[in-house]
């Protein structure tokens, strides 16, 4: 069973920093492109980023408003996906989601973690 | 960047046929995929490339896509299928994932 368990929410002051993890289990971690997806409260789903499997160059895609501020990284040894957030602003508040990327076109999310709440303010 | 357009609700009575649309320029030149969330709950995909469905998801989840709108069919709605439901594509373009604004859908 696919089992994505997301940690290191909680309140930081605009401009702070952050690192989320994913621990994943249940599938070939190292195989796996994998992709962050957020939700401000109230609000829609919003992607936030992708990293390819290692095989597949280990490259990172990002939404235009956290490139340059967010990391995607992943630790294959320890089956874990990172998601560093710098210059954090008041509209990065959210519930991050840890998603497996479908295989084949890689254009879909099949697995969800729970998700962990980010929240920043003064 | 694409834009993805839903509208913000939809109602239907119980055992009736629920579409939901999802608009984009020629969005039937993309593969779009579904998403079901309930509150407080994670999103479930319930539909890839346009209208296959993940085990688990009951065959009542339905999708086409052509031209400019794709549509997720539920058909003989229960009351468990109250919940929103957000479309999704790849922008190949910009390497972007991309999700509409998302749909209520509310069982009467």
């Amino acid at each position: 069973e696919v089992q994505l368990v997301e940690s290191g929410g909680g309140l930081v002051k605009p401009g702070g920093s952050l690192r989320l993890s994913c621990a994943a289990s249940g599938f070939t971690f190292s195989n796996a492109w994998m992709s962050w997806v957020r939700q401000a409260p109230g609000k829609g789903l919003e992607w936030v980023g992708r990293i390819k499997s290692k095989t597949d160059g280990g490259t990172t895609d990002y939404a235009a408003p956290v490139k340059g501020r967010f990391t995607i990284s992943r630790d294959d040894s320890k089956n874990t996906l990172y998601l560093q957030m710098n210059s954090l602003k008041t509209e990065d508040t959210a519930v991050y989601y840890c998603t497996t990327v479908g295989s084949g076109s890689y254009s879909f999310f099949d697995y969800w973690g729970q998700g962990t709440l980010v929240t920043v303010s003064s | 960047s694409y834009v993805l357009t839903q509208p913000p609700s939809v109602s239907v009575a119980p055992g009736k046929t629920a579409r939901i649309t999802c608009g984009g320029n020629n969005i039937g030149s993309k593969s779009v995929h579904w998403y079901q969330q309930k509150p407080g709950q994670a999103p479930v995909l319930v539909i890839y490339y346009d209208s296959d469905r993940p085990s688990g998801i009951p065959e009542r989840f339905s999708g086409s896509n052509s031209g400019n709108t794709a549509t997720l069919t539920i058909s003989r709605v229960e009351a468990g299928d109250e919940a929103d439901y957000y479309c999704q594509v790849w922008d190949s373009s910009s390497d972007q994932g991309v999700f509409g604004g998302g749909t209520k859908l509310t069982v009467l």
